[in-house]
């Protein structure tokens, strides 16, 4: 079937760099597209959405970019801060479906 | 902001319980949904409902059902509990707005059955 996968499962880097967290997803039919931060023990929180008529959008410190091409999805944070240590998830939903969730990358921040 | 509860943290049931999982939003969403995750698989839908009394399976039915007796929540039934329901299972809300389906998810049941 149908699924949305992640290309690296854990994201190591370093306080103060930018971070890019990458999402691919195969239902050329998805017009909607989540990510979420999910910290240790607590249930996954909303970070920023795109719809498919966008290519980019921009929230505080994270910018979402959709390449419909070649359907992939990836989430940048702008200096990264160990807060932002999680598990990040995209997800993807086409017309009224539920949404699909990839299966996450761990992003480790250093000091 | 959108509050989603679960009623419990941490449960500890035996393999043939009866187990139910509560989940209550406080935002008048429509939309309520039951996710199990397990590493490695990600987040599974299991069941969700659409209006009350109204419920539609998801993924992962099996072993499960649900009841929406009201709008603001969501119960989750394990008829006879086995190992393999153990697992973290979250539920969430949304409202379908023009941007789409934004899930407000709650904090989670860790689920171990025995």
């Amino acid at each position: 079937g149908e699924s949305v996968g992640l290309h690296l499962p854990t994201l190591s880097v370093q306080e103060g760099d930018n971070s890019i967290i990458n999402c691919a997803y195969s239902n050329s039919a998805s017009d909607y597209f989540i990510w979420y931060k999910q910290e240790s023990g607590k249930g996954p929180q909303f970070i920023i959405d795109i719809r498919s008529n966008m290519d980019k959008r921009q929230g505080q410190r994270v910018t979402v970019l959709l390449n419909k091409t070649v359907k992939h999805l990836s989430l940048q944070i702008a200096a990264t801060q160990p807060g932002d240590s999680a598990v990040y998830f995209c997800a993807e939903t086409a017309g009224w479906g539920t949404l699909t969730f990839g299966k996450g990358t761990m992003l480790l921040v250093s000091p | 902001d959108v509050k989603v509860t679960q009623s419990s943290r941490y449960l500890v049931k035996r393999t043939g319980e009866k187990v139910f999982l509560e989940c209550v939003q406080d935002m008048d969403h429509e939309n309520m949904f039951w996710y199990r995750q397990d590493p490695g698989l990600g987040l599974r839908l299991i069941y969700f409902s659409y209006d009350v009394k109204m419920k539609e399976k998801g993924d992962i039915p099996e072993g499960y059902s649900v009841s929406r007796e009201k709008k603001e929540r969501f119960s989750l039934i394990l008829e006879s509990a086995s190992t393999n329901q153990t697992s973290m299972y979250l539920c969430a809300s949304s409202r379908r707005d023009a941007a789409g389906e934004k899930l407000f998810f709650g904090s989670g049941t860790q689920l171990s059955v025995l």
